[in-house]
């Protein structure tokens, strides 16, 4: 099946500063991908999604302009989480549709834990 | 999208068919049942999806109630790789982009010597 590269796949941080993470579709192109985050002991929540070449449509309750989202090629995209603080501590997942295989099966990268100091 | 009902969890002899079932009643005519499972710390892995007739691959088989108002994922023979969070989602397939997944609680199945 496809494979969606995600990068780093654990980071710490201090509070206050810029976490940037990379979800790449490594044998396909991806022109839309979504973005998710997951809580200890809690099912996965949609955050974006990510428009190759256009802004991202934000979920109701997410803060565009805390998670910065771009998606700038057709392989690539990144969400910064901005000025982190604890709360955002958490497991950030991004996932991309295949159009080879029929938009059907979503592929997920294995993930970036993020702790946030 | 339509709301799915699991069973938080549920437990599964090794080597013996795990059954995992979901509840559907609002489903549209026009979306698809997926299912997708997660294994600790790792991202989803897609497992099957059905519309209407039953299916089978390699990993599992959907069977889908003639009404569609329920489902249920069979692995035939659960190992303990097995063990995972089960999540059955409903959504419409299709198109360019295909649409967005709303994840649900899923079904922790833990599947035990």
């Amino acid at each position: 099946g496809a494979v969606v590269s995600q990068h780093p796949s654990r980071v710490i941080c201090k509070s206050g500063t810029s976490v940037k993470i990379e979800c790449r579709s490594l044998d396909f192109q991806a022109t839309t991908m979504f973005w998710y985050r997951q809580f200890p002991k809690q099912s996965l929540m949609l955050m974006a999604t990510s428009n190759e070449g256009s802004k991202a449509t934000y979920e109701q309750g997410v803060e565009k302009d805390k998670f910065l989202i771009n998606h700038a090629s057709l392989t690539l995209s990144t969400l910064t989480v901005t000025s982190a603080h604890p709360e955002d501590s958490s497991f950030y997942i991004c996932s991309a549709r295949d159009p080879g295989l029929g938009n059907e099966k979503l592929f997920f990268g294995s993930g970036t834990q993020l702790s946030v100091l | 999208d339509a709301k799915t009902t699991q069973p938080p969890s549920m437990d599964c002899a090794e080597g013996r068919a795990a059954n995992l079932p979901c509840n559907h009643s609002t489903i549209s005519g026009n979306e698809y049942v997926y299912w997708y499972r997660q294994i600790h710390s790792q991202g989803p892995q897609y497992i099957i999806h059905g519309l209407k007739n039953n299916e089978t691959n390699e990993m599992a088989s959907l069977i889908i109630t003639e009404d569609r108002k329920s489902s249920t994922l069979i692995l035939p023979h659960a190992t303990l790789r097995d063990t995972a969070v089960y999540y059955c989602i409903v959504r419409v397939g299709g198109g360019n982009q295909g649409g967005k997944l709303i994840f649900g609680q899923g079904t922790e199945l833990s599947v035990k010597p």
